[in-house]
Parts: C-alpha cells; sequence; structure tokens
C-alpha cells in the first residue's frame, strides 16, 4: 500500500507569514494529489488538488506544487490568517477502478500566531 | 442540505452492544468510503463501495464490522460487540466516478464513545 509521510508534524508561523507543508508518498503511479483542512471537531475538506499532468496549481492564497519524479508534493499557503490554524492532510492516490481510496498522511497541525 | 450527512452525529454505548451507524452520500455520488479517525491521527481507509458492491475491505476491519450499500444509495456501517478500542470519529466520504481523479466530499462524522 501507499506510503505516505507529511512534514512537519506542527509548524507555528506569524500572522502573515507563508507556510509550506511538504508531503511524499510512496506508490509512483499515483496521479491524484489533494490537500484536505480539518479544523478542531470538523471533517475533512478539500481545500486544493493537483493532477499528475500538472506541475502547479494556485488559488489565492493557497498553491500545491508537484514533484513526481521525487515523489512529493508541497502545500504552500502565502499571507496566512488565524483561520489557516488546523490540521492538513495530504492524500495521494492512483484513479482507476478499485483505485480510488484515500490514504491520509500523518497529518500537519498548522498553528498561525497573531 | 446536499452534502454527506452522517447520523447520529454522537453515540456512547456500552462495551459489547451493538452500533449502527448510518451514511447518506451526495445524491448522484457512485462511490461511499468509510474512514475511521482517533484524536491526533488521520483518518484510516475502512472500506468502499462502488454503487452497491464493496471493492475493497481494510486489515482494521476485523470481522465484527460489517457495512452495506444495499441499493447503491446510503450505507450502514455496524460494529458488533463494541470494545473501547471502537471508539473513534467515524467518517463517510462519497465520490463521482470520472477523470483522472474524483474529489472526496467527506460527512460531518458520527463520534463513538464505548464505555
Amino acid at each position: 500500500g501507499e506510503n505516505v509521510e507529511q512534514h512537519p508534524s506542527t509548524l507555528s508561523v506569524q500572522e502573515g507569514d507563508s507556510a509550506v507543508i511538504k508531503c511524499t508518498y510512496s506508490d509512483s503511479a499515483s496521479n491524484y494529489f489533494p490537500w484536505y483542512k480539518q479544523e478542531l471537531g470538523k471533517r475533512p475538506q478539500l481545500i486544493i488538488d493537483i493532477r499528475s499532468n500538472v506541475g502547479e496549481k494556485k488559488d489565492q492564497r493557497i498553491a500545491v506544487t508537484l514533484n513526481k519524479t521525487a515523489k512529493h508534493f508541497s502545500l504552500h499557503i502565502t499571507e496566512t490568517q488565524p483561520e489557516d490554524s488546523a490540521v492538513y492532510f495530504c492524500a495521494p492516490r492512483r484513479s482507476g477502478f478499485g483505485n480510488e481510496k484515500l490514504t491520509f498522511g500523518t497529518g500537519t497541525r498548522l498553528t498561525i500566531i497573531p | 442540505d446536499t452534502g454527506v450527512s452522517q447520523d447520529p452525529r454522537h453515540k456512547i454505548t456500552k462495551r459489547g452492544q451493538n452500533v449502527t451507524f448510518r451514511c447518506d452520500p451526495i445524491s448522484e455520488h457512485n462511490r461511499l468510503y468509510w474512514y475511521r479517525q482517533t484524536l491526533g491521527q488521520g483518518p484510516e481507509f475502512l472500506t468502499y463501495f462502488q454503487n452497491e458492491a464493496q471493492l475493497e475491505k481494510s486489515r482494521l476491519l476485523s470481522d465484527r464490522f460489517s457495512a452495506e450499500r444495499p441499493k447503491g444509495s446510503f450505507s450502514t456501517l455496524e460494529i458488533q460487540r463494541t470494545e473501547q478500542g471502537d471508539s473513534a470519529m467515524y467518517l463517510c466520504a462519497s465520490s463521482l466516478v470520472g477523470g483522472q481523479g474524483t474529489e472526496a466530499f467527506f460527512g460531518q462524522g458520527t463520534r463513538l464513545t464505548v464505555v
């Protein structure tokens, strides 16, 4: 199965600074790379995803970059705000019938310091 | 509400009792997943349905656990003879087939406490 690791496991940044979280995976056939945000006591919510034919994708203050050769992808949050405080999970996977399950990373707890 | 809904939101049960949870996916979604999440951990995959067919079960899913999706719409997850180690948040998610990869939407979860 897929081995997924995230670094760092905890991250504290000053409000307004940038945060970067890295996800490393083992399955070279993975071709879908989402990031989920989970606030305390709430459901995981998809915030951005990227497919294997794209190297970078940006949506306002968040971006994801992919390096398929090295088997890692990263979440970038710029101009951080207190509401960005949450646990972030990556969940790389293959597409295709029977291969749709998400294997979540170990999670990164991001704390924004006002 | 057109999202994934789960019922109940919270369940407290005594050890040894059976419990059943329900998940109603987004109506047009044909894939449905069950995950379990304990405090401080990421969600762990339990099982997955394509329409009514259960395609994969994790080794985490002991024979005390059973899941069904009889008509390819809602799903139930039953835990028999609950143990304290079953205490967790049980999350359901659904997605739609198509494209290179499909987004999974999660329900609010059912928090199970076994006392």
